[in-house]
C-alpha cells in the first residue's frame, strides 16, 4: 500500500535552517511528482512546492520562493524540503503529497515545524 | 496568480441535508480542480479530482461539477462523518487552495 512518511520537523530559531524528508513506499516513486503543502496552526492549506518525477522541474509558492528548495533522490524513494532563513510565519505542519491527474491522492501524516526563539 | 474563493466559509447543516459548496477561480482553470475533506489533526483526503471524478472509495453521495471558473461540491445526504472542513485546489498552474469551508452540525 502507498505510504508517505515525513520526518525532520522540530523547533528552530528564526533565521536558521531545517531539512524535511518524505519517504515513499508502495508505488513507483520515480514516476510521480511530489508536492509539499503546509498548514499553519488553525489555518488553511497552503501549497509550498512541487518537484517533477525526475527532478527536472521545481515550482514554489510565492511565500517560500528563494528560501526553500525541493529535491529528491529516486534511489532512496525520498523527497526533501530544505528550508532556509526560517521565519515565525513558516510555523506549520508540513505534508508531502503525491502528484498526478488524481492530485493529492496520497498524503503523509505531516511533520510540525515550529520557528521560535 | 490564480485566486480561489470558496463559499460559504462556514455551513451549518443537519444529518440528511443536501449541501453545496462553491469554489470560484480568478481565471479559467478548465477542469483542473480537486476537492478535499480534512478532519482536525489529520491529513486532507482527496474526494474529487478533475472537477467531477470521484476518487476511489469515496461515497457516491459526494459529487463535483463545473469547469472554467465556477465549481461546486455537493453532498447529497449528510452523514455524521461528513462534518469536517472542505478545500478546493486548482492544479492548472499555481496549485492554489481555497480558504476552506467548515461544515458544522446544526
Amino acid at each position: 500500500q502507498v505510504q508517505l512518511v515525513e520526518s525532520g520537523g522540530g523547533v528552530v530559531q528564526p533565521g536558521r535552517s531545517l531539512r524535511l524528508s518524505c519517504a515513499a513506499s508502495g508505488f513507483i516513486f520515480s514516476s510521480y511528482g511530489m508536492h509539499w503543502v503546509r498548514q499553519a496552526p488553525g489555518k488553511g492549506l497552503e501549497w509550498v512546492a512541487l518537484i517533477w518525477y525526475d527532478g527536472s522541474n521545481k515550482y514554489y509558492g510565492d511565500s517560500v520562493k528563494g528560501r526553500f528548495t525541493v529535491s529528491r533522490d529516486n534511489s532512496k524513494n525520498t523527497v526533501y524540503l530544505q528550508m532556509n532563513s526560517l521565519r515565525a510565519e513558516d510555523t506549520a505542519v508540513y505534508y508531502c503529497a503525491r502528484d498526478g491527474i488524481r492530485v493529492g491522492d496520497y498524503w503523509g501524516q505531516g511533520t510540525l515545524v515550529t520557528v521560535s526563539s | 496568480d490564480i485566486q480561489m474563493t470558496q463559499s460559504p466559509s462556514t455551513l451549518s447543516a443537519s444529518v440528511g441535508d443536501r449541501v453545496t459548496i462553491t469554489c470560484r477561480a480568478s481565471q479559467n482553470i478548465s477542469s483542473w480542480l480537486a476537492w478535499y475533506k480534512q478532519k482536525p489533526g489529520k491529513a486532507p483526503k482527496l474526494l474529487i479530482y478533475k472537477a467531477s471524478n470521484l476518487e476511489t472509495g469515496v461515497p457516491s453521495r459526494f459529487s463535483g461539477s463545473g469547469s472554467g471558473t465556477e465549481f461546486t461540491l455537493t453532498i447529497s445526504s449528510l452523514q455524521p462523518d461528513d462534518f469536517a472542513t472542505y478545500y478546493c485546489q486548482e492544479y492548472n498552474s499555481d496549485y492554489t487552495f481555497g480558504q476552506g469551508t467548515k461544515l458544522e452540525i446544526k
